[in-house]
């Protein structure tokens, strides 16, 4: 089965850009979307097909992918982004949606 | 506002069956590929399954045999039929409509989720 690997957690001042990382095999390959969890809330897309942005989120947020490695980076970041984030892509090998198993951020 | 609505969480002995409903309003629901993703207590996300448009299904392993993915088109609802459940399926079930990428699978609006416990 296809494997999403994020760090556990990721600390970051404010104003300060954050990048969270998402490994794969030729991950490069696949589109990635990112989401957005706070605690006891749903999880809201912040990035997908790699690049995109849903039109209510923040230019701050922006993707890429490249190699084995998709990155979801934040720039100027705000004391409202603490949240959970979490990669994503569909495997077409196995017809299976493939979580990461997310990078909490922290700003300190 | 274009939302889902979850429901029919409970608490369920293992072994036990449940069927969760997921009610689609400010859109049609049949225009949409649909999944159900959970996340157990403190843990992350996990993909459960996918309804296409036309009723393809496919099941996450560890659900496969067990869950049924469904979709009523005239209730603009999905459902899960879980049954042969057990304490691992502890989890809050969200479900999730499937946006317009190019690369499948980009969830672009959740309910708010139902909770499922399975104890004795």
């Amino acid at each position: 089965s296809y494997v999403l690997t994020q760090p556990p957690s990721v600390s970051v001042a404010p104003g300060q850009t954050a990048s969270i990382m998402c490994g794969a095999n030729n991950i490069e390959s696949k589109s990635v979307h990112w989401y957005q969890q706070k605690p006891g809330q749903a999880p809201v897309l912040v990035v997908y097909d790699d690049t995109d942005r849903p039109s209510v989120i923040p230019e701050r947020f922006s993707g890429s992918n490249s190699g084995n490695t998709a990155t979801l980076t934040i720039s100027g970041v705000e004391a409202g982004d603490e949240a959970d984030y979490y990669c994503q892509v569909w495997d077409t090998n196995t017809d299976h949606g493939v979580f990461g198993g997310g990078t909490k951020l922290t700003v300190l | 506002e274009v939302q889902l609505v979850e429901s029919g969480g409970a608490l369920v002995q293992p072994g036990g069956s449940l069927r969760l409903s997921c009610a689609g309003s400010e859109f049609t629901l049949s225009s949409y590929e649909m999944h159900w993703v959970r996340q157990a207590p403190g843990e992350g996300l996990e993909w459960v399954s996918y309804i296409s448009r036309t009723t393809t299904i496919y099941y996450a392993d560890s659900v496969k045999g067990r869950f049924t993915i469904s979709r009523d088109n005239a209730k603009n609802s999905l459902f899960l039929q879980m049954n042969s459940l057990r304490a691992d399926d502890t989890a809050v079930y969200y479900c999730a409509r499937e946006g317009d990428c190019a690369g499948n699978g980009c969830l672009d609006v959740w309910g708010k989720g139902t909770t499922v416990t399975v104890s004795s």
